[in-house]
C-alpha cells in the first residue's frame, strides 16, 4: 500500500526567507503523480504544485518548486520568498496512475511565516 | 470558472441523529470525491464517482454512510446515524477527464461536530 510521510509537524520561516518541506512516499507503482497542496485556516485545500514521475526535471511554480528524488523517494517543497499568506498547513499526496486515482496524504505540515 | 461548491458550511449536531451534505463540482468535471479530514490528519477518501457510477468506496463504512450522484453532477453524502467520530471536516474534490485528470481541486469544506 502507497505510504506518505511529512516529518515535521510544524515549521516556522522569517517573511521573505525560505524554507523547504520534506515529504517521503512508498509506492510500488512505476507510474504515479506527487502533490503538494495548501490548507490555510480558511480550510480551503488549494493545489500548490504537482510533478509527474516519469519526469526528471523538477517542477516549479512561480515562488514554489520542489526536489524530486526519485530513487529515494523524495518530494520537498522549497518556497522562496516566504509571504505571510504562506501560513498554512501544507499537504505532500500521492496518486499511483490508473484505477481509483485515490490521494493519499502525509498528515501534514503547519507552517507559520513570522513578520 | 467557478469552484467546487459545498453546503453547509458547518454542522452541528447530536449523536444518533442524521445529517447531509451537498457538493457541486466544476463544470464538466466528471470525477467527484468524498474525504473525511480529522483534526490533525491529512483527508482519506470515502467514496469516488466517474460520473453517476461509483469506482471506489472501500474507505466508506457503509453501515451509516451512504452517497450518491444521480445525474452524474452535483452529489449527497448522508451520515445516518451519526457517531461522535464522525465529527471532521468533509472535503468534496472533482477532477477532469481530460489531460490532467490526476489533479483534483477541493471545495471549502463542510465542517461536523457531533455532540
Amino acid at each position: 500500500a502507497q505510504t506518505v510521510t511529512q516529518s515535521q509537524p510544524e515549521m516556522s520561516v522569517q517573511e521573505a526567507e525560505t524554507v523547504t518541506l520534506s515529504c517521503t512516499y512508498d509506492t510500488s507503482e512505476n507510474n504515479y503523480y506527487l502533490f503538494w497542496y495548501k490548507q490555510p485556516p480558511s480550510r480551503q485545500m488549494i493545489l500548490v504544485i504537482r510533478q509527474e514521475a516519469y519526469k526528471q526535471q523538477n517542477a516549479t511554480e512561480n515562488r514554489f518548486s520542489v526536489n524530486f528524488q526519485k530513487a529515494a523517494k523524495s518530494f520537498s517543497l522549497k518556497i522562496s520568498d516566504s509571504q505571510l499568506g504562506d501560513t498554512a498547513m501544507y499537504f505532500c499526496a500521492l496518486l499511483e496512475g490508473a484505477g481509483s486515482y485515490q490521494l493519499t496524504f502525509g498528515k501534514g505540515t503547519k507552517l507559520s511565516v513570522i513578520p | 470558472e467557478a469552484g467546487v461548491a459545498q453546503s453547509p458550511r458547518y454542522k452541528i449536531i447530536e449523536k444518533r441523529q442524521s445529517v447531509a451534505f451537498w457538493c457541486n463540482p466544476i463544470s464538466g468535471h466528471a470525477t467527484l470525491y468524498w474525504y473525511q479530514q480529522i483534526l490533525g490528519q491529512g483527508p482519506k477518501l470515502l467514496i469516488q464517482f466517474q460520473n453517476n457510477g461509483v469506482v471506489d468506496d472501500s474507505q466508506l463504512p457503509k453501515d451509516r454512510f451512504s452517497a450518491e450522484r444521480l445525474k452524474g453532477v452535483d452529489s449527497t453524502l448522508k451520515i445516518q446515524p451519526a457517531k461522535l467520530e464522525d465529527s471532521a471536516v468533509y472535503l468534496c474534490a472533482s477532477s477532469s477527464p481530460g489531460q490532467a485528470q490526476e489533479t483534483q481541486y477541493f471545495g471549502p469544506g463542510t465542517r461536523l461536530l457531533v455532540l
